[in-house]
């Protein structure tokens, strides 16, 4: 079974502070997706990436795969209220893992005037 | 334009009672589809999938089980209702082509068994 831990679980903030949420697993994923969800929503995705290293920007959201495909990390740049809400990474399995994604344990954030 | 309704948005059920929740996907073929559980605040457990009409596979043994009869309708249903079948439903599609499997999700069911 692939599992995926985000630390950490909660994170209370400022608005223009900095931050990083980290996404780890001991299995390698073909892809490593990030989404956000609001409350009484479904997730909405953010990132794909898909090459050991890669870094994606999206605005003030920096996105980067590690080197062996086992990890994921997000950095926010001075961070808003609209970045409120629940980030999931999940990542899609080599083999056996079929069509399906494995949902990361999911990091509430809150930003705070 | 591809879209995913998902419906009863909010339900409330006594124990032992069946259940349905429905999900239908416009503006795409031969989607996959998906329906996951929600605790709150927390990660998303896969409970079923389906890569065609009447295909599906479980993830979870449990009290649920899914129903695909037409290609982008899916269905969770269960003949009797478990107080530990409380949670957040989520019902989400996809389309595999070349590159990652990218899931579109629907707006969710909660679901309160008292």
């Amino acid at each position: 079974t692939q599992l995926l831990e985000q630390s950490p679980q909660f994170l209370s903030i400022q608005e223009g502070e900095n931050l990083t949420v980290y996404c780890n697993s001991s299995s390698v994923f073909s892809s490593l997706q990030w989404y956000r969800q609001e409350p009484g929503e479904g997730p909405v995705l953010l990132v794909t990436v898909v090459t050991g290293g890669e870094v994606k920007k999206l605005k003030r959201l920096t996105f980067q795969f590690g080197d062996a495909r086992k990890d994921s990390s997000l950095h926010i740049t001075a961070a808003q209220p609209g970045d409120t809400g629940l980030y999931l990474c999940a990542g899609e399995g080599l083999t056996g893992g079929g069509n399906k994604l494995t949902f990361g344990t999911g990091t509430q954030l809150k930003v705070e005037l | 334009s591809q879209t995913i309704h998902q419906w009863p948005a909010t339900l409330v059920q006594p124990v032992g009672s069946p259940l349905s929740l429905e999900c239908t996907v416009e503006g795409t073929s031969n989607p996959n589809l998906y329906w996951y559980r929600q605790a709150a605040g927390r990660g998303l457990q896969l409970l079923f999938y389906s890569v065609g009409i009447g295909q599906i596979s479980s993830e979870v043994p449990q009290n649920l089980s899914a129903s695909r009869p037409q290609d982008r309708q899916f269905i969770l249903s269960s003949k009797k209702l478990l107080l530990s079948d409380s949670g957040f439903y989520l019902c989400a599609w996809s389309v595999l082509g070349t590159g990652a499997n990218v899931l579109t999700f629907g707006a969710g069911s909660r679901l309160t068994v008292l």
